[in-house]
C-alpha cells in the first residue's frame, strides 16, 4: 500500500520568512495530492491540491510543487504569519487503488 | 465552521462498549468521510460513502461499521471498544463522489476509552 511521510515532524519559522514543508510518497501510481492544515482543537482545513499531470500550483500565498520522478511534494508558505502556526498533511490519493493515505504532519511553528 | 457538524463533542466509555458517532454533512454534499486521528498512528482513512452507498474503504477494522442515510447524515458505530480506540474521530464532506475531492472536516468527536 501507500507510504506517505514528511521530512520534518517540526519546523520553525521567523514570522515574515518563507516556510517549506516537504512529503515523500511511495506509489508512482498516486494521482492526486492535497495539503490541509490542523489549528489545535480544530478538524483539518484544505489548503491547496494538485494533480500529477501537473508540477506546480499557486494559491494566496501557498504554492504546492510535485516532483513525480522522486516522489516528492511540498508545500511552500511565503511570508509566514503567526496565524500559519499548525500542523500541516498531505495526502496521497490513488484512483486505480482508491486509497487516501494521510502523511504524519508537520508542526509549524511562527516565531515572532 | 465548515457546515460540518458531528455529535457528541466527547465521549468516555469503557473496554467492551459500543457507541455511535454521528455526522451532518454540508448542505449538498453526499460523499461522506470518517477518519481515526490518534497521537500515535497519525489521521487515518477509515471509510467513504456517496450518496448512501460506500464508495471507498481504508483501513477500518472490522469491529467498526459505518452507514449514510437517506438524509445524507452518516453514522460510525464502534463496537468491543479498546483502549487503543482512544482518539478523535472526524467526518468529512464533499461533493465529489471521489475521495481526492476537497474535502471539509467537522469538528471531532473525542472517544476516550477507559
Amino acid at each position: 500500500g501507500e507510504s506517505v511521510g514528511l521530512h520534518l515532524p517540526t519546523l520553525s519559522v521567523q514570522e515574515g520568512d518563507n516556510s517549506i514543508i516537504n512529503c515523500a510518497y511511495s506509489n508512482s501510481a498516486s494521482d492526486y495530492f492535497i495539503w490541509y492544515k490542523q489549528e489545535s482543537g480544530k478538524g483539518p482545513q484544505f489548503i491547496i491540491d494538485i494533480r500529477s499531470n501537473m508540477d506546480k500550483r499557486q494559491g494566496q500565498r501557498v504554492t504546492v510543487l510535485l516532483n513525480k520522478t522522486v516522489k516528492h511534494l511540498s508545500l511552500q508558505i511565503a511570508a509566514t504569519q503567526p496565524g500559519d502556526s499548525a500542523v500541516y498533511f498531505c495526502a496521497v490519493f490513488s484512483g486505480s487503488a482508491r486509497q487516501l493515505t494521510f502523511g504524519s504532519g508537520t508542526q509549524l511553528t511562527v516565531l515572532p | 465552521d465548515s457546515g460540518v457538524t458531528q455529535t457528541p463533542k466527547h465521549l468516555i466509555t469503557a473496554t467492551g462498549q459500543r457507541v455511535t458517532l454521528r455526522c451532518s454533512p454540508r448542505s449538498g454534499d453526499l460523499s461522506v468521510y470518517w477518519y481515526q486521528q490518534s497521537l500515535d498512528q497519525g489521521l487515518q482513512f477509515l471509510i467513504q460513502y456517496y450518496n448512501g452507498e460506500e464508495r471507498a474503504k481504508g483501513n477500518i477494522l472490522e469491529r467498526f461499521s459505518a452507514q449514510q442515510f437517506p438524509d445524507l447524515h452518516s453514522e460510525l458505530n464502534l463496537s468491543s471498544l479498546e483502549l487503543g480506540d482512544s482518539a478523535l474521530y472526524f467526518c468529512a464532506s464533499s461533493v465529489d463522489p471521489e475521495p481526492g475531492g476537497t474535502q471539509y472536516f467537522g469538528p471531532g468527536t473525542r472517544l476516550l476509552v477507559l
